[in-house]
C-alpha cells in the first residue's frame, strides 16, 4: 500500500494565487519529510524540507505546513510563476541510518499566465 | 552543485538482453541510489549503497542487479531484461544518509521490446 499520498493528482492554478499541495503518510516513525520538485527531461531537485519535530517551514515562497497528530502536511506555493509548473513529491524518511526515502506519487501544478 | 552523471541517456533492448545503466558521482558523496519512476507509481528504490563494495536491498529489487565498485561508480544490471523493466531510471547520491539533500542525475530511459 501506499505509505505516503499525495492529493491532488494535478492541480492549476493562476498566476499570482497560492497553490496548495497535500500530503499524507501512514507510518506515525517518519521523521523528516522533504519536498522533491521534477521539471520534465530533468532528475527530482530538493525545494524545502521539514523535520517532524517543526509544525512550519519556510523558504522565501515556498511553506510546508506540518500536522503530526494528522499525519499530514501541505506545500503552500504563494505567488505561483509559471517557472513553478512541475511535478512535486512529497517523500518520507524512514528512522534511522536505514539511507531510505518513501516517495508519494507526484502532484503535477500547472501556473497559467 | 553535486553532479550526477548517468549513462546512457537512452536505451532499447529486446527481452531476454543484457543491459547495464552507468553512474557516476563527483562528489565524494557515500550513499547512492537506484530508483525507477513509472506513471502511477512514482519513484521507487530498486537498489543503494553506502560505500564502495556495499549494496542493500530496496522496495523493488527483482530482477535488478546493482554493483558499487568504487565511491564514485555504481552500475545497475538488467540481465534478463523484460517488457515490465522498461521504466525511467534515475540515480542520485547524498552524503551521508536519506536525511540529507539528494542528488540526481538526469535519468536514462529504458525501453525493453
Amino acid at each position: 500500500q501506499q505509505q505516503v499520498r499525495q492529493s491532488p493528482q494535478s492541480l492549476t492554478v493562476w498566476e499570482g494565487e497560492t497553490a496548495i499541495l497535500n500530503c499524507s503518510y501512514e507510518n506515525s516513525a517518519f521523521d523528516y519529510f522533504p519536498w522533491y520538485q521534477q521539471f520534465p527531461g530533468e532528475g527530482p531537485a530538493l525545494l524545502i524540507s521539514i523535520l517532524s519535530v517543526s509544525d512550519k517551514k519556510e523558504d522565501g515562497r515556498f511553506t510546508i505546513f506540518f500536522n503530526k497528530r494528522e499525519k499530514k502536511l501541505s506545500l503552500h506555493i504563494a505567488d505561483s510563476q509559471p517557472g513553478d509548473s512541475a511535478t512535486y513529491f512529497c517523500a518520507a524518511s524512514v528512522p534511522g541510518n536505514t539511507g531510505k526515502l518513501i516517495f508519494g506519487l507526484g502532484t503535477t501544478l500547472q501556473v497559467q499566465p | 552543485e553535486a553532479a550526477v552523471t548517468q549513462s546512457p541517456r537512452n536505451k532499447v533492448t529486446v527481452t531476454g538482453g543484457n543491459v547495464t545503466l552507468s553512474c557516476r558521482q563527483t562528489n565524494s558523496h557515500n550513499y547512492m541510489y537506484w530508483y525507477r519512476q513509472d506513471t502511477g507509481h512514482g519513484l521507487r528504490l530498486i537498489h543503494y549503497s553506502y560505500g564502495a563494495g556495499n549494496l542493500q536491498i530496496g522496495d523493488v529489487p527483482d530482477g535488478y542487479k546493482a554493483t558499487r565498485t568504487t565511491q564514485e561508480d555504481f552500475f545497475l544490471l538488467l540481465e534478463l531484461a523484460s517488457p515490465s523493466q522498461t521504466s525511467l531510471y534515475f540515480c542520485a547520491s547524498s552524503p551521508r544518509t536519506s536525511n540529507e539533500r539528494l542528488f540526481f542525475g538526469h535519468g536514462t530511459k529504458l525501453s525493453v521490446l
